[in-house]
């Protein structure tokens, strides 16, 4: 069956853009997370979704940072007046169980952030 | 808080056997995971543990103690294809259960 797709695979964005990135899930998955990776770095964990529920969202470094997932699939998350510190690898996983279980999560290929 | 070290760097050579020291400070330990990240993929899971001990799996294989704060990931029979960076991470309840903390990940470099 299909993995996680993100997409874009790749944006640049001028400095104050606003930008979208997607994931889609593996069909039937509770549980889906956005983590931000630099470079050389270990993923950091953003917010998190059980179905529509956002139940965790203290790891958004900003108020620019904004996440939604209305019917418990697709997920949003979208950056607003975008900053040079904002460059990074956006990734989405997601696990079959909800987020307090130890299923496996299952990463996408990322997106990659550039602002100009 | 939270804290994860693991080595920046190692290099092995083909057919070696290494191993990759993972060390982690948290308040509500809720296992251990070992992921492997390609350089330019995404991370994929390799092994879990949350109680003391030796996982094996096939070529790899993880410990950990949770008295010491300490696993390592055992990487046996290295191909090239092994090069990558291994992640360690930790599940912690006391951020309410939903955080998987990551450490900067460790790049190993397999070479002939």
């Amino acid at each position: 069956g299909a993995g996680v797709s993100q997409s874009p695979r790749y944006k640049v964005a001028k400095r104050g853009q606003d930008v979208a990135l997607r994931c889609d899930p593996i069909s039937g998955h509770v549980s889906l997370f956005w983590y931000q990776q630099a470079l050389g770095q270990g993923p950091e964990f953003l917010t998190y979704f059980q179905n529509e529920a956002q139940l965790d969202k203290s790891g958004l470094p900003s108020d620019r940072f904004f996440a939604e997932r209305p019917e418990g699939s697709v997920s949003t998350l979208k950056i607003q007046r975008t900053q040079q510190e904002d460059s990074a690898v956006y990734l989405c996983a997601s696990s079959l169980g909800p987020g307090q279980s130890t299923d496996t999560q299952y990463f996408g290929p990322g997106t990659r952030l550039t602002v100009l | 808080g939270q804290n994860i070290d693991q080595p920046t760097e190692m290099t092995a050579t083909e057919g070696a056997i290494v191993q990759i020291n993972c060390t982690y400070q948290t308040s509500g330990f809720n296992g251990l995971f070992w992921y492997q990240q390609h350089a330019g993929e995404a991370p994929t899971f390799l092994s879990y543990n949350v109680l003391d001990g030796l996982e094996e799996k096939g070529r790899f294989s993880s410990f950990l103690s949770r008295s010491k704060g300490y696993s390592y990931l055992l990487l046996k029979e290295l191909q090239m294809k092994d090069s990558a960076s291994y992640l360690c991470a930790v599940r912690d309840l006391s951020t309410g259960g939903f955080k998987t903390i990551f450490g900067a990940g460790t790049r190993l470099f397999v070479k002939a």
